[in-house]
């Protein structure tokens, strides 16, 4: 299976808005609502910060959002925070009961 | 709340069988979804799911790992282990097992272990 598609770096000043793309295939992010984002600092454990596409779990900020377009998930941070930058990967679910990572994306808060 | 812990060797030596346990605390082990994962990080690359584990002893697994991949679940232990055969270096990671949810995502990590194939 191959890795799901994300830019390698993205970056916003303080208080800007940024989007972080996920794109996949209709065997995964396009054909299942089980795309989910999650946060991973230098040295730590990830942290889910999106579930199911869109869902939020209890304790994180609503500055993070998720959507999908057929084939594509995106993650939105608004309100960008010096705290924000860290590494960030999509997953999703597979047609073959499988799931998938992104490659990730390095976030920078200029 | 919940926690999960690895613990393994730290090193292996190639061709070996890395062995890593997960042990999870709260009590909760076998309620709800009950499914529990592996995933791995290479130094410096992106997470790599290698499998996961439903209570009732229902795997599935990373494709491209499947052949050297064995999970398996102990609830009256409230653990789940990985062993991977004939491990090479290219298998040097650090480790993470997780609880895995019914939507796929992972919502509960362990710390991490570093491990190592070297001779």
């Amino acid at each position: 299976q191959s890795a799901l598609t994300q830019p390698a770096s993205v970056s916003g000043s303080p208080g800007q808005s940024i989007t972080i793309s996920c794109t996949g295939t209709s065997s995964d992010v396009g054909g299942y609502n089980f795309v989910s984002w999650y946060q991973q600092h230098p040295g730590k454990a990830p942290k889910l910060m999106i579930y199911e596409v869109i869902n939020r779990p209890s304790g994180v900020s609503n500055r993070f959002s998720g959507s999908k377009s057929g084939n594509t998930a995106s993650l939105t941070i608004s309100g960008l925070q010096a705290e924000d930058e860290a590494d960030y990967y999509c997953g999703s679910y597979t047609r073959s009961d499988t799931l998938v990572f992104g490659g990730g994306t390095k976030l920078t808060v200029l | 709340q919940l926690q999960l812990q690895e613990s393994g060797p730290g090193l292996v030596k190639p061709a070996e069988t890395l062995s890593l346990t997960c042990t999870v605390s709260d009590g909760s082990f076998s309620s709800g979804d009950c499914y529990w994962g592996w995933i791995r990080q290479l130094p410096g690359k992106g997470l790599e799911w290698i499998g996961s584990i439903y209570c009732s002893g229902r795997i599935s697994h990373n494709p491209s790992l499947r052949s050297r991949v064995t999970i398996s679940v102990d609830t009256s232990k409230s653990q789940f282990s990985l062993k991977l055969r004939s491990v090479t270096a290219a298998d040097t990671a650090v480790y993470y097992c997780a609880r895995h949810r019914s939507g796929g995502q992972f919502d509960s990590w362990g710390q991490g272990t570093l491990l190592t194939v070297s001779s």
